[in-house]
Formats: C-alpha cells, structure tokens, sequence
C-alpha cells in the first residue's frame, strides 16, 4: 500500500500569510495527487487534482505544485474562512490519505 | 444540483452489522463510481471501497476485505453500504463520494453529509 506523510500536522498563521503544506508519498504516483479541505463537522471538498488543477469555485489563493513523490498546496494569502483541515490523497494506486494538516488561525 | 442524501444515525452492538445509505440526484447515477470513506471520531480519512453503478462491480480497501458489501438499486439511484461484525473501532463517520465516471485516478468531487455509526454495547 502507498503510504501518505503530511507535514507539519498543525500550523498556526495570521491573516495574510503565505501557508504552505507538504505531502510525500511512499513511492512514485506521478501526479496523481489531490487536496481536500475539512472544515469542522462537515464532508471534506476537494480543491486540487492532479497535484496543481484547481477544482471549480476554489478560489485563487490555493495553488498545488509537486510529483513523484513530493507535493506542496500552498494558500498565498491566508483568509479567517481557510480555518480547517487539510488532507492530501494519492489517487495512482486505490486511495490513501494523508493523517491532515490542521490549520489555525492566530 | 449534485446531491448525495445519506441514511441517519446507527447505533450498534459489537458483532452486529450496519447498513447506510446513500441517495444521488442530479447527474447520471450509473455514470459515476461511487466511493466510501470513513473518518473515526477526531482522527483522519480512511478510504473503504468503490461501486461502479452501472456494472455493479466492487474494489474494496484491503483493511476491510471480507467485512464490507457495497451494493447499489439503480432503479432508486441509492447506493448501500454494509459493514459486519462491527466492533468499537468502527465507530465513526462514514461518507460517500463520487468519483470518476471510468477513470479510477478522478477524485472524489462531491460528498455525501456523513452518517454517524456508533457501536456500543
């Protein structure tokens, strides 16, 4: 099974700031990389697919970048609605996801 | 609109089964694969499984070979999903989500609103 990392498992960050999370896969999934969005007590959206297409309606400030194995999402300004969890997912072979990236807001 | 309307709230006892429910309207039911994903309380997401619609056909994750069914009745556009021999670890909650419509590296783009599956004795 292809194992998904995610780091840091927590951030704290102001308004404004430029966030970035890292995902490694345990081997080579090509592109095959997507993030999902989990705000509390809700279903995860996605918001990237194939590590950098943005999916309809995310807004702009999210970007994805990375294959192989290593992926990065980044939001280039942090807004107070971007409070939630993150996980990336690898799609080359079943599905695994990362453990997530809780995003909080200083 | 896409919508995926799932059953309510389970509770069950150790050793029994679940079945959820999960109703899609709005686009082409046979069309999309339609995948399970479960979350235990505070932890992460765990992929179970996928149903292609239109064949029936199944892919299920390896940590749960042998206890899951998914099913679907095309004539209503619902998908089922049946876990057996539930234990306290399978508490959680547990979505669909469609997928690709041949395509297995598609994501999962929209979700259904979560049921809750509590297992207690």
């Amino acid at each position: 099974d292809i194992q998904m990392t995610q780091s840091p498992s927590s951030l704290s960050a102001s308004v404004g700031d430029r966030v970035t999370i890292a995902c490694r896969a345990s081997q080579s999934i090509s592109r095959y990389l997507n993030w999902y969005q989990q705000k509390p007590g809700k279903a995860p959206k996605l918001l990237m697919y194939d590590a950098s297409t943005l999916q309809s309606g995310v807004p702009s400030r999210f970007s994805g970048s990375g294959s192989g194995t290593d992926f990065t999402l980044t939001i280039s300004s942090l807004q107070p609605d971007d409070l939630a969890t993150y996980y990336c997912q690898q799609s080359y072979s079943a599905y695994t996801f990362g453990q997530g990236t809780k995003v909080d807001i200083k | 609109q896409v919508q995926l309307v799932q059953s309510g709230a389970e509770v069950k006892k150790p050793g029994a089964s679940v079945k959820v429910s999960c109703k899609a309207s709005g686009y082409t039911f046979t069309r999309f694969y339609m995948h399970w994903v479960r979350q235990a309380p505070g932890q992460g997401l765990e992929w179970m499984g996928l149903i292609n619609p239109i064949a029936g056909t199944t892919s299920y994750a390896q940590n749960f070979q042998g206890r899951v069914t998914m099913t679907r009745d095309t004539s209503t556009s619902t998908v089922y999903m049946e876990l057996s021999s539930v234990r306290s670890d399978d508490t959680a909650v547990y979505f669909c989500a469609r997928g690709g419509s041949s395509d297995w590296h598609v994501p999962q783009d929209y979700w259904g609103q979560g049921t809750l599956v509590t297992v207690s004795s």
